[in-house]
């Protein structure tokens, strides 16, 4: 089945406490994202991977890192976690960009709470 | 850069009755346009996109949207809803050829 896995579903951390939220595609898509979901804000972007080490911020890439080692995988790196970061993350994929016509696929989320 | 604004954040309904979701972007420039939809508890999904060509276009699941270049808006509307439509609404934009813009959501909630 094609999909976009998200791990873990829920994840409650403290401050400082280093995490990465983890993302996988089986559709050999060339696109990836990571966005957040805030009340009244709707889905910001985070950082996007137009293919394999090519990476760039989205409009809020502030305390987040990514890598992109392979097609699949597309990791969400918390080096510090704060409280601010508390909110919902999903990752998506395209097989090109989502501005060329592409539909996204989405994960299912990884709802983030940091004390 | 594009912005898209959703100008109803919760919109209730009854059952069988019509709806209509109102977005709005920013640009008046050729855009692709796009709604997604977010039932509870899951991912956003594609509901419909406008490309180019027709102004009326028909999604998944009864819903369908229109397209107005003059009024930079593009509503999604479904003449008879069900309990199950209820979900989270997205209008989203291309900015650019990388990168979708979102608007804030609206939650439609139908009641019995």
């Amino acid at each position: 089945e094609a999909q976009v896995t998200q791990n873990p579903r829920y994840l409650i951390t403290v401050t400082g406490k280093k995490l990465t939220v983890t993302c996988s595609q089986n559709m050999n898509h060339e696109y990836m994202s990571w966005y957040r979901q805030d009340p009244g804000l709707g889905l910001r972007q985070i950082y996007y991977s137009m293919n394999v080490e090519v990476t760039d911020k989205g409009d809020v890439p502030e305390g987040y890192k990514v890598s992109r080692k392979e097609k699949r995988n597309f990791p969400l790196i918390l080096e510090s976690p704060s409280p601010n970061q508390t909110s919902l993350y999903f990752c998506a994929s395209s097989l090109y960009p989502p501005g060329a016509n592409e539909k996204l696929f989405f994960g299912s989320g990884t709802q983030l709470s940091v004390l | 850069a594009q912005s898209v604004t959703q100008l109803d954040s919760q919109v209730p309904v009854f059952e069988e009755a019509p709806v209509e979701l109102r977005c709005n972007y920013s640009s008046s420039v050729s855009v692709y346009l796009f709604w997604y939809v977010q039932y509870p508890n899951q991912g956003l999904q594609l509901l419909l996109k406008y490309l180019s060509g027709s102004t009326l276009v028909k999604g998944i699941n009864g819903f369908e949207a229109e397209f107005n270049k003059s009024q930079t808006s593009f509503h999604l509307r479904k003449p008879s809803v069900h309990i199950s439509d209820t979900a989270e609404y997205f209008c989203a934009v291309s900015d650019s050829p990388q990168k979708l813009v979102f608007g804030q959501g609206t939650r439609l909630t139908i009641n019995p």
